[in-house]
C-alpha cells in the first residue's frame, strides 16, 4: 500500500507565477489535509478536504490560494502569483476518518524567487 | 483556544539512554487527540504515537512512549534506548472537537543522539 504521494518535491518559482502541488492520498484515504511549515517553525493547518468538498478552510490566506480534491485524481493546492512569502514546505496528510491519525506525504519545497 | 507548547528548542542525549521531550497542551474540549511526529532532516513526517484523552492507559509503540498527565494537560514523549537515528525534529500536535479537523503542532523539539 503506497504511501501518500506529492509532486513535485521541489518547486522553483519566480514571483508572481503559479504554482500548483498535487497530491495523492493512501489508498482508502478519503480525507485530505494541506499543511504549511515555514523554516524552523512547526506545521501550520491550511484546508481539510474530502473528495469535491471542502470542510473547513480556516487556514487558508483569503487570496491567491485555492485547493481542490476532485472526483477522480489528486488532491490540488494551487497558489497564484506566488510572492516571496510563499516560500515554505506544503505538506498534505490524509486519513481514513477524521479522527484518525493522519499519515503525511513527503512534501514539496516551494522556493519563490 | 487550542494551543501546544514544546519548551525545549534542543535536546542532546547519549546514545542508549533514555530521553524525554516535552509538551504541553491547552484545551476546553473533553475529547482530543495527542500526536507525536518524528521529522528527520530529509523533511518527511513520521507518525510516532497517539493517545485519546479518555485513554486510561499511557500510550506506547516500541521504544516510544507517551507519558499523559490529563490533570496538567501534558503529554511528553519518552525515547528510551536512543539511537544515532533517533537525531531529528520532534513535533508534538493535538485535534479536539472544538478545533474541528485541524490538527495543531507545536514548534518542535532538535533532539541530538550523541555517540
Amino acid at each position: 500500500n503506497a504511501g501518500v504521494m506529492q509532486n513535485p518535491r521541489h518547486l522553483v518559482r519566480r514571483r508572481g507565477q503559479e504554482a500548483r502541488l498535487r497530491c495523492s492520498p493512501m489508498k482508502g484515504h478519503s480525507h485530505v489535509y494541506w499543511y504549511r511549515q515555514l523554516p524552523e517553525e512547526g506545521l501550520k493547518f491550511m484546508v481539510y478536504l474530502q473528495k469535491e468538498n471542502i470542510i473547513d478552510e480556516s487556514g487558508m490566506p483569503k487570496e491567491r490560494f485555492s485547493a481542490e480534491f476532485p472526483k477522480e485524481g489528486p488532491s490540488i493546492l494551487r497558489i497564484q502569483q506566488v510572492v516571496r512569502g510563499d516560500s515554505a514546505a506544503y505538506f498534505c496528510a490524509s486519513s481514513p476518518e477524521t479522527h484518525h491519525e493522519q499519515y503525511f506525504g513527503p512534501g514539496t519545497r516551494l522556493t519563490v524567487t | 483556544a487550542q494551543k501546544i507548547t514544546q519548551t525545549q528548542p534542543g535536546m542532546f542525549v547519549q546514545e542508549k539512554e533514555a530521553v524525554t521531550l516535552d509538551c504541553t497542551y491547552d484545551t476546553s474540549d473533553q475529547s482530543y487527540g495527542l500526536f507525536w511526529y518524528k521529522q528527520p532532516s530529509s523533511g518527511e513526517m513520521i507518525f510516532l504515537i497517539y493517545q485519546g484523552s479518555y485513554d486510561e492507559q499511557n500510550a506506547t509503540e516500541g521504544r516510544y512512549s507517551l507519558n499523559f498527565q490529563k490533570a496538567r494537560k501534558s503529554a511528553n514523549l519518552v525515547i528510551s534506548a536512543s539511537q544515532l537515528g533517533d537525531s531529528a525534529m520532534y513535533f508534538c500536535a493535538m485535534r479536539d472537537h472544538t478545533g474541528g479537523f485541524k490538527t495543531i503542532f507545536g514548534a518542535g523539539t532538535r533532539l541530538f543522539v550523541k555517540a
